[in-house]
């Protein structure tokens, strides 16, 4: 069974910097591109990043870039999300999600787990 | 990037009726579109990927069409457990992109 589970969330203040990580099990984790998607509070789902099964490619939506970083740990089946230079719209429910194969191109959420709370507030 | 806009926002039905929610995007993503059910406080699930394949485990009463920018997804006979916020998302491009959400109520 696929599981993915998110930690790191909690509240931060503006400027502040958190890192967040996917524990993943009940798969070969390196076959899978992964992606963080994230919901702000009373909004729809924004996709923020992506990366490939190898890690040598990662994509970010405009919004975070320069400031978020995605990575891997393939030994350990472990993805993260390094957020710096927090501000208070980057607040919402962060999601880590697996896709159908190991590229990032054309793909799907096939799984997501269950989310976790950042709160960027002063 | 690709804007996507779902219509309705919302619409009320009862158990048993067929429900249509319709999917635009703001330029062609051939048939790189992906539906996906939220409930709330739970994990997002995908319901249809490639605009009509249905993802394993979902029930056949979900089903989806369209390519290029017009897809609809389609809800054959509501039951009580499909009261959730629908999704639909682009994966035509980087960076991928949601339609803002149909929320689907009694």
């Amino acid at each position: 069974e696929v599981q993915l589970l998110e930690s790191g969330g909690e509240l931060v203040k503006p400027g502040g910097s958190l890192r967040l990580s996917c524990a993943a099990s009940g798969f070969s984790f390196s076959n899978y591109a992964m992606s963080w998607v994230r919901q702000a509070p009373g909004k729809g789902l924004e996709w923020v990043s992506g990366i490939r099964g190898s890690g040598d490619s990662t994509y970010y939506v405009d919004s975070v870039k320069g400031r978020f970083t995605v990575s891997r740990d393939n030994s350990n089946n472990t993805l993260f999300l390094q957020m710096n230079s927090l501000r208070v719209e980057d607040t919402a429910v962060y999601y880590c999600t697996r896709d159908f194969y190991k590229g990032h191109s054309y793909g799907y959420e096939q799984y997501w787990g269950q989310g976790t709370l950042v709160t960027v507030s002063s | 990037d690709i804007q996507m806009t779902q219509s309705p926002s919302s619409l009320s039905a009862s158990v048993g009726d067929r429900v249509t929610i319709t999917c635009r995007a703001s330029q062609s993503i051939s048939s790189f579109l992906n539906w996906y059910q939220h409930k709330p406080g739970k994990a997002p699930k995908l319901l249809i990927y490639a605009a009509s394949s249905l993802q394993s485990a979902v029930p056949s009463r979900f089903s989806g069409s369209g390519s290029g920018t017009d897809f609809t997804l389609t809800i054959s006979s509501l039951q009580p457990e499909d009261f959730a916020t629908y999704f639909c998302q682009q994966s035509y491009t980087i960076p991928r992109t949601f339609g803002q959400g149909t929320k689907v109520e009694i």
